[in-house]
């Protein structure tokens, strides 16, 4: 899998909008991009993927950049429950499992 | 319910012992997987099933094996457990959909080998 860069955290207020944003320059064709996050003692769980237009579901939104080389995770509204590090993975379809990084470290502020 | 259990959920055990750890699932899922997360990291993939025939190796599979016994369980074996496999282990189902694949993880096993 293509290789995604992300920051390594990020702090927010709570009831703000969240934009984590991720870089993935070596995108190609066929790659999804997924966002998982991983809650506090707990297993990763999706958030969201898309290929080449803007998704939205009823946790967040993800818009990708018209070349595909980037691509940004909006949450909304946040709460202090969205608090978890977030994982951006690029994945063809088909392919083997995730290829996870480090992923970006959300804190939220009340 | 949840859908993907582990058990156990901790484990203590030391160098040299042989140890199991099972996952099931109730999503009927095919494919299944297994991973593990140091501290502070990401997953890492040790081994994967896309069906109970089939089973292929991640990218850490040494000194890990593995059984699908039927569709919903999926187990790890560490046939001689060493002090740096002690690590947080996660198993994963999931299934190809008509706008790519989406996979479900269960709670984790966190293991400690003395």
């Amino acid at each position: 899998d293509a290789k995604t860069t992300q920051p390594n955290s990020m702090e927010s207020n709570e009831e703000e909008p969240v934009h984590l944003p991720c870089n993935h320059s070596t995108i190609s064709g066929t790659d999804y991009i997924h966002w998982y996050r991983q809650l506090p003692s707990q297993g990763p769980e999706y958030v969201i993927h898309g290929l080449t237009s803007n998704v939205n579901n009823r946790m967040a939104s993800l818009a990708i950049a018209e070349d595909r080389k980037s691509s940004t995770l909006i949450l909304h509204r946040a709460t202090l429950r969205d608090a978890a590090v977030y994982y951006c993975i690029l994945r063809r379809g088909g392919a083997d499992g995730l290829t996870f990084g480090k992923g970006t470290h959300l804190i939220i502020q009340p | 319910d949840a859908d993907v259990t582990q058990t156990p959920r901790n484990r203590i055990t030391k160098t040299g012992k042989r140890i199991m750890l099972e996952c099931s699932q109730t999503k009927g899922h095919d494919r299944m997987y297994w991973y593990r997360q140091d501290p502070g990291l990401g997953l890492q993939l040790i081994y994967y099933s896309f069906d109970v025939k089939d089973i292929n190796k991640g990218e850490i599979s040494d000194g890990y094996s593995v059984s699908r016994q039927a569709q919903a369980k999926f187990s790890l074996s560490l046939e001689s457990a060493i002090p740096n496999q002690t690590a947080l282990y996660f198993c994963a189902t999931s299934v190809q959909g008509p706008v790519g694949e989406t996979q479900y993880f269960g709670p984790g096993t966190r293991l400690l080998v003395l």
